[in-house]
């Protein structure tokens, strides 16, 4: 099956610095990625929706000047979560679409683990 | 009202057992429909599709009841293996591919 990276797996760092999280599909062009917010035993909230070379759509309630999301080609997008606090500590997820139909399946990424002390 | 919504369990069933977990939506129109599973502190991953006239996967098997915004999922023989989270997803209105995700129902199967 598709594969779609993260990078880090894992970060911890201050409050007020920044954090880029990473995201690849491995062996296929994705279309589409997208960014989830998990925080513990609640489901996965979508952040954001990310298609190469144009503005990402942020879902409401998402602060785009926060999360910054770049997605500089089919297989890389990037978000940075800027001046993070502690809040902002959770599980990010993304996932990445081959096609374009509502039935195409996403691909989900591992994940990256958040903490802001 | 939250779009997707699942009893959160926790189910615990012993090894062989047959279990079942509900879900209601709230947007009529929704046109695709999954469960997927997910381990502690891991990505979800697909378990399956729903399809309108039911379909089945070895163990398990989804239906779809559309009139009344509900699916389902049985898990027949239950394994240790099958403890997780099962996420009950469909995708949103006015988006291809957005996914609203229920908050899951935890299984654990002891043996």
């Amino acid at each position: 099956g598709a594969v779609v990276s993260q990078h880090p797996s894992w970060v911890i760092c201050k409050s007020g610095t920044s954090v880029k999280i990473e995201c690849r599909s491995l062996d296929f062009q994705a279309t589409t990625m997208f960014w989830y917010r998990q925080f513990p035993k609640q489901s996965l909230m979508l952040m954001a929706t990310s298609n190469e070379g144009s503005k990402a759509t942020y879902e409401q309630g998402v602060e785009k000047d926060k999360f910054l999301i770049n997605h500089a080609s089919l297989t890389l997008s990037t978000l940075t979560v800027t001046s993070a606090h502690p809040e902002d500590s959770s599980f990010y997820i993304c996932s990445a679409v081959r096609g374009v139909h509502s039935t195409d399946t996403q691909y989900f990424g591992p994940g990256t683990r958040l903490t802001v002390l | 009202r939250k779009e997707v919504e699942q009893d959160p369990g926790p189910f615990n069933v012993p090894e062989g057992a047959t279990v079942a977990f509900n879900c209601t939506y709230s947007n009529s129109a929704s046109q695709s429909f999954f469960w997927y599973r997910q381990d502690c502190r891991k990505e979800p991953k697909l378990l399956m599709s729903v399809y309108s006239s039911g379909n089945e996967d070895g163990r398990f098997t989804a239906q779809l009841n559309r009139a009344s915004q509900y699916i389902s999922l049985l898990i027949r023989d239950s394994k240790l293996s099958d403890s997780a989270t099962y996420l009950c997803v469909v995708n949103g209105a006015g988006g291809y591919n957005k996914l609203i995700f229920g908050a899951g129902t935890r299984l654990a199967v002891h043996p």
